[in-house]
This record gives structure tokens, sequence and C-alpha cells, in this order.
């Protein structure tokens, strides 16, 4: 069964504090793996897809990689507007139109 | 334009009530969908419609019907809802529904039944 797992749950940080949110992902085959950022009450904002092992997304504070069983989202000395939960979904071969998202990982970022 | 555009953005509806939802796109996209999301969980695809097709319903109840009348509209028609029905349902838009196709949402129709 194709699943996704986001970790950790929730995190705090400190303005400047960098760190990683975690995207595990068992799929039979990968056809993309998308990166969503959720304010509360709003609807998901795309941030990045990856596709292939080894590639490496970045915009502003943030870069996402993926290997062949997980991804990271890297948020460099991040600010307290980049607070918001972070989704991970992935798309399967043989799953056309479908994105299974993980449970999202909320991200706290104080002054 | 890359925006999708939801209307209403809350609902409250009673029960017995029959409602509308409805979204729209002007990207140009031949592939809408419709996500439901309950507070504090991911978003769980309901429908897909690739060119105006249903192409993919996750054994929704009937209580939902969705139809889309061309390729920049899409509604979600709600009948005899129950109060477990109660989310944030998201609409979607892609170019189409191949590979790395990224998903545009609006911002969704928080619905409350009572």
């Amino acid at each position: 069964e194709d699943q996704v797992t986001q970790s950790p749950e929730a995190l705090r940080l400190q303005e400047g504090e960098s760190s990683s949110l975690n995207c595990s992902y068992t799929v039979s085959g990968l056809r993309g793996l998308f990166w969503y950022r959720q304010d509360p009450g709003k609807g998901p904002e795309f941030l990045f897809t990856l596709y292939s092992a080894g590639e490496e997304k970045e915009k502003e504070r943030l870069k996402a990689t993926l290997t062949k069983k997980e991804s990271f989202l890297h948020i460099t000395a991040p600010k307290p507007e980049d607070s918001a939960t972070y989704l991970c979904a992935v798309q399967a071969h043989g799953n056309t139109g479908k994105l299974i998202f993980g449970q999202g990982t909320t991200l706290q970022v104080k002054p | 334009d890359t925006e999708v555009t939801q209307t209403p953005k809350h609902l409250v509806m009673g029960m017995t009530n029959k409602k509308s939802l409805k979204c729209e796109q002007h990207m140009g996209h031949r592939a809408m969908y419709w996500y439901k999301q309950k507070a504090k969980k991911p978003p769980e695809l309901m429908f897909v419609y690739s060119y105006e097709k249903l192409s993919i319903n996750e054994s929704v109840p009937s209580r939902f019907s969705p139809e889309c009348p061309n390729s920049s509209l899409l509604n979600l028609h709600l009948h005899a809802l129950q109060p477990e029905d109660s989310a944030l349902y998201l609409c979607a838009s892609s170019r189409g529904t191949g590979n790395n196709e990224k998903l545009f949402f609006g911002s969704g129709t928080q619905l409350s039944v009572l």
C-alpha cells in the first residue's frame, strides 16, 4: 500500500534556527514527490516537485532534496512568516491524478 | 491568472438541505479535483475530472455529486449530508493528470453541517 509519513508532527524554532523536515514514502513506482505549504483555513500552496533521487530544488530559505526512500525540506534561517503546515505528497504509477498526502509538519517560528 | 476560485468561503447547512460548492479556474487546465480536509488532517481525494470526464471517484457517498459543466468550472452538489461531513472542501486544478503535474488549490469552502 502506498504510504507517506512525515516527521516531526510539530516543530518549534527560534527565528534564524535552521532545521529539516522529513518525508518518508513507500510507493509502487514514484512519478513525483510534491511539497506544499498550508496556512490555517487556506488551501495548500505549491512549493516544489521532485521526481528522481538526487534531485534538489531551492526557493528562498527552503531547499528540498530527494532520495529513493525519503525527502527532506531544509529551512535555513527561518523567519516567523515561515510558520505554516508543510505537506508532502506523492504521485504513484497507476494513480493518475491522485496525490497521497502525509500528515504534515506544523512549523512555528518564534521571533 | 494563476488562481483557483472557490465559492462560498463558508457554508452552514442542515441535514435536509441541498447546496452546491463552486470552483472556477482560467488557467486552461484540463484536470480538476475535489479534496476533503478534516481539521489537522491531510487532504483526501474525492473526485478527479480529466477533460470534463469523471476519471476517479474514491468511493465517495452518493450524497456528494460532482459536476463539470465545462473545462473551467467544477461543482460539488450536496444533499442529505451528515454532521461528520463537516470539513474544508478544496478544489484543485492541473494542466493534466500526467507525471509531475502540480496541483493548484483554491482556498476552500469551510462546510458545517448541523
